[in-house]
């Protein structure tokens, strides 16, 4: 079975600050993409960053970074220098045959 | 990026009529297209996936009869709810996959609220 896995139900970090976002998942295929995408008050779904498994180098969009490890099926978001808009829910997702999402982590930037 | 529409945004219905939301690629297409649930502070619940031109694929517990999708075109699938009741006021969201540059990104739309009284 795949599933994706996100630990942190809530998270909360004071603006300027940087937090991390945790991420697992657990697939057969060898070939996949990984994602974050946030979703705020709005409800509209923005791709924060995206990762494809066979690349070793991890992904970066601008303050937004991942610490992809594919042995331990790993994919964590590192949100650098924090702003009001980062505000949340933050949703790691997998696709290979099939999109998955992680329960979601909401986190709220504390000014 | 590419762009996917979704409309109304919300909807308010009575109990017993049926409502169909629209979901529009606008600027490619869509022989995917995705219908998902999601209720208050929780994650995308997978409805069905929907395929131009064929049936759609329903997860399991979803009822056939109750949502309606009709993917007539590679730009256009409808989520018809049908009877609505108060148990099926939810956020319901649309995505779709675009195979341009084979990213495997799933593409958004706005979202549709829907409460039925």
């Amino acid at each position: 079975a795949q599933t994706v896995t996100q630990s942190q139900p809530e998270m909360s970090v004071q603006e300027a600050e940087t937090v991390t976002l945790s991420c697992t998942y657990d697939t057969s295929e060898s070939n996949y993409y990984l994602f974050w995408y946030k979703q705020p008050p709005s409800r509209q779904m923005i791709l924060v960053i995206r990762q494809e498994a066979y690349k070793q180098q991890n992904a970066t969009e601008n303050r937004f970074s991942v610490n992809f490890q594919k042995a331990a099926k790993s994919f964590s978001l590192k949100i650098s220098d924090s702003q009001l808009g980062d505000t949340a829910m933050y949703f790691c997702a997998f696709t290979g045959n099939q999109f998955y999402f992680g329960t979601g982590t909401s986190l709220t930037v504390i000014p | 990026g590419a762009v996917v529409s979704q409309h109304p945004s919300r909807v308010i219905c009575k109990s017993g009529t049926s409502v169909k939301i629209e979901c529009r690629s606008l600027d490619f297409q869509a022989t995917t297209m995705f219908w998902y649930r999601q209720f208050p502070k929780q994650s995308l619940m997978l409805m069905a996936t929907s395929n131009e031109g064929s049936k759609a694929t329903y997860e399991q517990g979803v009822e056939k009869d109750k949502f309606l999708i009709n993917h007539a075109s590679l730009t256009l699938s409808t989520l018809t709810v049908t009877s609505a009741h108060p148990e099926d006021s939810s956020f319901y969201i649309c995505s779709a996959e675009s195979r341009q540059g084979a990213s495997g990104e799933l593409f958004f739309g706005e979202g549709s609220r829907l409460t039925v009284l």
